[in-house]
């Protein structure tokens, strides 16, 4: 079946440090990647998409590159700020009304 | 701006009762989900609905019903609240992508 696979946090950085966030995908056919993030006590917000393969998504300074040869979708960032702590969510899916499958989360905390 | 706000950010409701969990959003969307958020669960999907009156079972529906009489109003109904319900409930809305609300955080006792 269709799954996701992210690195187990907790995760913590110092202050302008690169981040890296890997996500691995099982899945047929072609379906679109997203990194959601949730801050504390929050729902989750849309990060950032790529709905095929090659295809960068951005925003906020994160990236993530879909990789269809490798099933991927790492997220990453060259300088993190304390303002990025939250738990970041990788998802898959295959249209609109289809269900997201999301990997099981990564906390990220930054230390100022 | 998509919005979907949620009835309430915190509840507390003793075991047996009756719960309403309501979700709006404002923009039109066909679809809108329902799923619940636990430690060390990540999200499950509990209901979906892809149009007014039309509902579909997620991964976890047991314990729960829905309800869509109007295109951006989505319940969730819990019609006997047990402790093992005491969670996270997140609603989403989406026409190409989801959009979630803010959360409802559910405590039975």
């Amino acid at each position: 079946g269709n799954s996701v696979t992210q690195m187990e946090g907790p995760v913590t950085l110092s202050e302008e440090a690169f981040l890296t966030i890997n996500c691995t995908y099982t899945a047929t056919g072609y379906p679109s990647l997203f990194w959601y993030v949730q801050y504390p006590g929050e729902g989750l917000q849309l990060l950032l998409k790529a709905t095929k393969a090659d295809d960068k998504g951005s925003n906020k300074g994160f990236e993530a590159t879909y990789r269809k040869e490798t099933t991927s979708f790492h997220l990453e960032k060259g300088s993190v700020q304390v303002s990025d702590s939250a738990v970041y969510f990788c998802a898959l899916a295959y249209s609109s009304a289809s269900k997201i499958i999301f990997g099981s989360g990564t906390r990220l905390s930054i230390r100022p | 701006d998509v919005k979907v706000t949620q009835s309430s950010r915190y509840l507390v409701k003793r075991t047996g009762e009756k719960v309403f969990l309501e979700c709006v959003q404002d923009m039109d969307h066909e679809n809108m989900f329902w799923y619940r958020q636990d430690p060390g669960l990540g999200l499950r999907l509990i209901y979906f609905s892809y149009d007014v009156k039309m509902k579909e079972k997620g991964d976890i529906p047991e314990g729960y019903s829905v309800s869509r009489e109007k295109k951006e109003r989505f319940s969730l109904i819990l019609e006997s609240a047990s402790t093992n319900q005491t969670s996270m409930y997140l609603c989403a809305s989406s026409q190409e992508t989801q959009y979630f609300g803010p959360g409802t955080r559910l405590l039975v006792l």
